[in-house]
């Protein structure tokens, strides 16, 4: 069975420029979480969608910060611009239990912002 | 809200020792617990969860954690550890409505 696919899995550009982060979750799964990893703040929680629609984004740092959920198969973190501080490892999980249950993690993407 | 601290950031072992990795949480509702797993550049796997029943609950790998309400600690044990086991684990809190909340981590290592 296919996991969640995140794309890219590395990605390095300069301060400025815009990033597009993807993800397709489980098939089936209808909840899906960006995170966000570092050594200073561990596992961060950025935003939730539930059945495509964003619940909770109180986890998106600031305005540069954007993600979409166009449809149930497929979700975008944007960063635009993009600053040195945002170099993380950015998670994407699905769920098909909301807020309860087993989280199912990609690979990551490993950002680094010069 | 609810939070979870995880006791130690780095544990040492030697292979086939035991081990066990604490987790205290605090919450005002009833709670999930989770641990998850995490190998070097890999995203999180869930190796055992607590959702109610048996407070002694056996995941993946021969690892075990065991629920204790009184005292809010959900650590995670393993008899004998392998050089395999090296990775990094997180506890894992989700109470009520709540979203899910994890640790810091611990980085288990095991040496020969």
């Amino acid at each position: 069975d296919a996991g969640v696919i995140q794309s890219p899995r590395h990605e390095v550009t300069e301060m400025g420029q815009e990033v597009t982060l993807r993800c397709k979750p489980i098939s089936g799964h209808n909840s899906l979480f960006w995170y966000r990893q570092t050594m200073m703040r561990g596992l961060e929680l950025l935003i939730y969608f539930n059945n495509n629609v964003p619940i909770d984004d109180s986890g998106m740092p600031e305005d540069r910060f954007s993600a979409k959920m166009p449809n149930a198969s497929f979700s975008t973190l944007k960063i635009q611009p993009s600053e040195p501080r945002d170099s993380a490892v950015y998670f994407c999980a699905s769920s098909n239990r909301g807020l309860a249950g087993e989280l199912f993690f990609g690979e990551g993407s490993r950002l680094t912002v010069l | 809200a609810q939070s979870v601290t995880q006791l130690d950031s780095q544990v040492p072992v030697f292979e086939e020792a035991p081990v066990e990795l604490r987790c205290n949480y605090s919450s005002s509702v009833s709670v999930y617990l989770f641990w998850y797993v995490q190998y070097p550049n890999q995203g999180l796997q869930l190796l055992l969860k607590y959702l109610s029943g048996s407070t002694l609950v056996k995941g993946i790998n021969g690892f075990e954690a065991e629920f204790n309400k009184s005292q809010t600690s959900f650590h995670l044990r393993k008899p004998s550890v392998h050089i395999s086991d090296t990775a990094e684990y997180f506890c894992a809190v989700q109470g009520g409505s709540e979203k899910l909340v994890f640790g810091k981590g611990t980085k288990l290592t095991v040496n020969p």
